[in-house]
């Protein structure tokens, strides 16, 4: 079956660094793409991966490993505005998206 | 950017009835546009793909004639519920697929659908 996992729920403080995990199995895979959705909000993207390596755009980077079916979001100088839930999701074989539970992110003061 | 829109934002409707949600992408066509419902603390559940001029495609264990899709144009796709039950309420979100190679999708705001 198809499977992705990140962590239910993370938090972290004010201006610090934080790191969301995304491991996923699927049958084939066509890219990785991360999306940030505040409460009672659609989705917005973040970003996209379809080649190992590391994404940098301003505060947010995006990681990606196909070999190890893994990938990592990373948030830094985090502001309480990034309180939100992030959710991965592989765009499979079939080019359709399977998505993560998603992580929800709490910024502490 | 390309922007997705959903009418209506919220709506509230007694049981039996049926309601009608409105996607439209604004500045783009969509030749495929994605249906999800989402429950609190959950994360979206891919209900059907809609490709224009044809049969809306569903996942499993979503019933097509209690929510039908109609992908009348590139523009818009519309998913309406019929007899809704207190169960349908839901956060209902859209969204479109740009025509060419970007497997991107843009989301529509969301409708928050309460029967009851």
């Amino acid at each position: 079956g198809q499977n992705i996992d990140q962590p239910t729920e993370m938090t972290a403080t004010e201006g610090a660094i934080v790191q969301i995990n995304c491991t996923y199995q699927t049958s084939g895979f066509n890219g990785l793409f991360w999306y940030q959705q505040h409460a009672g909000e659609a989705p917005t993207f973040l970003s996209y991966n379809v080649l190992d390596g590391l994404e940098e755009k301003g505060r947010f980077s995006s990681f990606l490993s196909r070999s190890k079916g893994y990938s990592y979001l990373l948030l830094k100088e985090l502001q309480m505005k990034d309180s939100a839930s992030y959710l991965c999701a592989v765009l499979d074989s079939n080019y359709q998206l399977i998505w993560g539970a998603g992580t929800k992110l709490i910024i502490k003061p | 950017g390309a922007v997705v829109s959903q009418h209506p934002s919220r709506v509230i409707c007694k049981s039996g009835t049926s309601v009608k949600i409105e996607c439209r992408s604004l500045d783009f066509q969509a030749t495929t546009m994605f249906w999800y419902r989402q429950f609190p603390k959950q994360s979206l559940m891919l209900m059907a793909t809609s490709n224009e001029g044809s049969k809306a495609t569903y996942e499993q264990g979503v019933e097509k004639d209690k929510f039908l899709i109609n992908h009348a144009s590139l523009t818009l796709s519309t998913l309406t519920v019929t007899s809704a039950h207190p169960e349908d309420s839901s956060f209902y979100i859209c969204s479109a697929r740009l025509a060419g190679d970007s497997y991107e999708q843009y989301f529509g705001p969301g409708t928050r659908l309460t029967v009851t």
